[in-house]
């Protein structure tokens, strides 16, 4: 089955720095890779995905670049600010008519200090 | 729009014992998916549910098993617990098994 692995597990950045998490997937029918983040006590939230039609994808100072012959995924944060401290995790799924399982790397404890 | 919502928040139960979590979906949303996520650690997917059939199960055992309801609701249960069960339990729901999972704020389970 798939397997995730999640790089660095911990990433401390100053303010206004760039912030870059890597992540590879074992499963080559993949095609699926969102990014969660979760803070402290809540839920995991949904903050950017890509699919592996597509090699890049921004939203604002967040992007997700992905490398299907190498098997890698990474997210880029630029312009880090505080509140962007949290737990990022990476997933990968196998997008078919079974199911849409997530499988999730071990996550990267970001912080950013000012 | 209500998101999705988890009940009971924290529950502490006796090994052996059994246990049942309830999650309700987001709006619009006919898909349910469980995952175990223990501390420190990322989600474990446990299984999914569409049209309230198991569609897909991860790597747990017999004594974790579910239900969907029609209105998409759906039961978590876990039977003859083990202290290793203690974890939080998170539900996820989507669109038509789509891939973007909404999760809910999650049930602390504590296994004594």
């Amino acid at each position: 089955g798939e397997n995730v692995e999640q790089h660095p597990s911990t990433l401390s950045v100053q303010e206004g720095d760039s912030a870059v998490i890597k992540c590879t997937y074992s499963d080559s029918a993949s095609n699926y890779f969102p990014w969660y983040k979760q803070e402290l006590g809540k839920r995991p939230q949904l903050i950017i995905d890509i699919r592996s039609n597509v090699g890049e994808k921004k939203d604002q100072r967040i992007a997700v670049t992905l490398n299907k012959t190498a098997k890698h995924f990474s997210l880029h944060i630029t312009e880090t600010q505080p509140e962007d401290s949290a737990v990022y995790f990476c997933a990968a799924s196998r997008l078919n008519q079974a199911g849409t399982a997530l499988i999730f790397g071990k996550g990267t404890t970001l912080s950013v200090s000012s | 729009d209500a998101g999705v919502t988890q009940s009971p928040t924290h529950l502490i139960k006796t090994r052996g014992q059994q246990v049942t979590l309830r999650c309700s979906p987001k709006s619009g949303h006919d898909t349910v998916s469980w995952y175990q996520q223990a501390l420190g650690q990322g989600p474990q997917f446990i299984f999914q549910y569409y049209e309230e059939e198991e569609r897909q199960r991860g790597n747990f055992p017999d004594r974790f098993s579910g239900h969907q309801f029609p209105n998409y609701s759906s039961e978590l249960n876990v039977n003859a617990l083990l202290l290793g069960d203690s974890a939080l339990y998170l539900c996820a729901s989507s669109y038509r098994q789509g891939p973007e999972a909404f999760f809910g704020q999650g049930t602390r389970l504590t296994v004594v």
